[in-house]
């Protein structure tokens, strides 16, 4: 079992619509969580970032954390076709390791 | 401008032939580490630095060298590349684990 788990997608969002991304961990410990962009052939770039259970927004991006159930999400409102990218999952976990999900694409459709 | 900085961004090279990657950051970060990343695997940490002179391993480390001598730097090293060393490599810095600055990342491939 992997230690940080997405769906890989493709994940196709109406342009307008909310983008609802999951990600799962298996380190109960776990005390941090991340969410970055990758947008294709660049590096990753933070986007949010989530300690507390419940709901951080910003801008157009919502974070939850439940950290009873192990996952964390992440919603984008009013999908742009910029927004069209791979999103990765990272999970700082109990000893302090950060491992990261494999990724979920993201294609915002005109 | 705070940046990371990567250097070669793209390299060919032959099996056996050493090579160094080198990683640079001007943001003052103390955490910094070393990312490969392969279709349907994510990224993958293979050595990461808490401080100079503090390094460690990461999931895949095997076939890798790294140094920390100075804050800024964090160089890769390939003693005896090997074609599954091909690869996108990411160099990243950071205040703590999580919220990292990535390079831009470097493309090696190893023939």
């Amino acid at each position: 079992q992997k230690e940080v788990e997405q769906n890989s997608g493709p994940l196709s969002v109406p342009e307008g619509a909310i983008a609802s991304l999951n990600c799962t961990y298996s380190d109960r410990g776990s005390q941090s969580f991340f969410w970055y962009r990758q947008y294709s052939g660049k590096s990753p770039e933070l986007i949010m970032f989530i300690y507390s259970n419940g709901d951080k927004e910003d801008g157009r991006f919502t974070a939850q954390l439940n950290k009873a159930s192990q996952y964390v999400s992440l919603l984008i409102r009013d999908s742009q076709p910029s927004d069209s990218a791979t999103y990765l999952c990272a999970v700082n976990g109990s000893w302090g390791k950060l491992q990261f999900g494999a990724g979920t694409q993201v294609v915002v459709t005109p | 401008e705070a940046q990371v900085t990567q250097n070669p961004r793209y390299l060919i090279t032959v099996t056996g032939k050493k090579l160094t990657v080198t990683c640079s950051q001007n943001m003052n970060h103390e955490y910094m580490s070393w990312y490969r990343q392969d279709p349907g695997l994510g990224l993958r940490q293979i050595y990461y630095s808490m401080n100079v002179e503090v390094t460690d391993k990461g999931d895949v480390p095997e076939g890798y060298k790294v140094s920390r001598k100075e804050k800024r730097n964090f160089p890769l090293i390939l003693e005896s590349p090997s074609p599954n060393q091909t690869s996108l490599y990411f160099c990243a810095s950071s205040l703590s684990r999580g919220e990292q600055f990535f390079g831009p990342g470097t493309r090696l491939t190893v023939l």
